[in-house]
């Protein structure tokens, strides 16, 4: 079955600690994309790519960082420098044409230990 | 700056009640509105409206769009537990790359 895959579901960070969630999809999309989510604020876009070995900053990318070396994969790294990381963190992947415009992954939820 | 508001945040109601939930919009260069409903996790997709006026609707969920006023609702009839859910709505607009969400609606629908 095609689908997202985020892993850890779970994930916790001590202080001064980078963390590095994973995003792998089998559905051939060319978009990816990061949101952060907490409560109250809707999703907000961290970074997304179109292309393979390209990526763009969000509206709050600031302490985080990407890469697409792989179609199928979009690894988020949470670094020391964003000082709130706590939040759920969702993946989606976006097909061309068709009404389904995001398909999401099931989150990881990061906590600060 | 672009926005999208949701209204209510939070709405508590008995299994059969019906409920309209509203999205309202500003935003630049407008494509079309999506509804999402997200239960635990994933957000699943609901409906896109590009048109005014033309209504959507999937067993007992229903939604519009207003372009003239900007917004959009989305109607649940008999509402049943396994409605209950966050439902966000999210605005696509031309020469974008990313959805803008709004906040959400929590919806619980108690027995």
């Amino acid at each position: 079955d095609g689908g997202i895959t985020q892993s850890p579901k779970y994930l916790f960070r001590k202080e001064g600690q980078n963390v590095t969630l994973s995003c792998e999809q089998n559905l051939n999309h060319d978009a990816m994309y990061w949101y952060r989510q907490d409560p109250g604020q809707g999703l907000r876009l961290i970074y997304y790519s179109q292309i393979v070995n390209d990526f763009q900053k969000g509206d709050i990318a600031e302490g985080y960082s990407v890469s697409r070396e792989k179609k199928e994969s979009f690894p988020l790294t949470v670094t020391s420098a964003q000082k709130n990381p706590t939040a759920f963190y969702l993946c989606a992947s976006q097909m061309w044409g068709g009404e389904e415009k995001l398909f999401f992954g099931s989150g990881t939820q990061l906590s600060v230990l | 700056e672009d926005k999208v508001v949701q209204s209510p945040l939070s709405l508590v109601v008995h299994e059969g009640d019906t409920v309209t939930l509203n999205c309202s919009y500003e935003v630049t260069n407008f494509r079309s509105l999506l509804w999402y409903k997200q239960e635990k996790k994933a957000p699943t997709f609901l409906f896109m409206l590009t048109s005014s006026g033309i209504e959507k609707k999937s067993g007992r969920l229903s939604s519009i769009l207003d372009k003239k006023e900007l917004f959009s609702i989305l109607n649940i009839t008999a509402t049943q537990t396994g409605d209950s859910a966050v439902y966000l709505c999210a605005v696509d607009r031309t020469g974008a790359n990313n959805l803008f969400f709004g906040t959400g609606t929590r919806l619980t629908v108690i027995p």
